[in-house]
């Protein structure tokens, strides 16, 4: 089974809106952290957000926020008042167990987001 | 620059050949990582450094790949052999410990032909 699944391969939204991109994850380890990073077609991975697994709150980050549905096994982000510059490619990425072991990431197959005028 | 740092940008080699890319981190950060990603994929993990020792190498694919890190600042993934499959770009990684947050390089793009 895929650890890290998003479905979609391609986003389109318009300028000023907000826009979900899914992930759903797949662990039996009750410790682990979510991740989301942005890339630009320069290539590097950008962070954006991140979730722990006791974290009570859904994580936020100025425009980004992490809608973590732990019992869906959900890590959805959203991003609000989109950006010309938001156009790139997301990936949602999960590490298994605690952190002291280094942040050995799983990494999904990416969303690209295309923002319109 | 302030920035992990990567060379080359671009490789391109002929089957059977050796490469080396190197990877400078952000200066101070003890953790280096390697991912690889193919096109269309994310990126998948290969090896994490804290300082000199290789933490975890259970994401190198073969015994062909090799990843150094002598002083424990730049590291270098050595690929011996190289095969077509070998094909993606190169991205490495730096935090300031083994719990922060990754800071990725642009990659090295490795082309064998």
């Amino acid at each position: 089974a895929q650890k890290i699944t998003q479905t979609q391969p391609g986003m389109f939204v318009q300028e000023k809106e907000a826009v979900t991109l899914d992930c759903t994850y797949d662990t039996s380890d009750p410790s682990y952290g979510l991740f989301w990073y942005k890339q630009p077609s320069s290539g590097e991975m950008i962070f954006l957000i991140y979730q722990g697994s006791y974290d009570q709150q859904n994580a936020t980050e100025g425009r980004y926020s992490l809608n973590f549905q732990k019992a869906r096994k959900s890590a959805n982000l959203v991003i609000s008042a989109s950006q010309l510059g938001d156009s790139a490619m997301y990936f949602c990425a999960m590490r298994e167990g605690h952190a002291g072991g280094g942040n050995k990431l799983t990494f999904g197959t990416g969303t690209q987001l295309k923002v319109e005028l | 620059g302030a920035g992990v740092s990567q060379t080359p940008s671009n490789k391109v080699t002929e089957k059977g050949k050796y490469v080396e890319l190197r990877c400078d981190p952000i200066s101070g950060h003890t953790a280096l990582y390697w991912y690889r990603q193919s096109l269309g994929q994310g990126p998948e993990f290969l090896i994490y450094f804290q300082g000199t020792g290789a933490a975890d190498d259970s994401g190198l694919p073969n015994d062909r790949f090799f990843a150094v890190r002598p002083e424990g600042s730049v590291s270098t993934l050595k690929i011996q052999r190289t095969e077509r499959g070998d094909s993606a770009v190169y991205l490495c990684a730096s935090s300031q410990s083994n719990t922060g947050e990754l800071f990725f390089g642009e990659g090295s793009r490795l082309t064998v032909l």
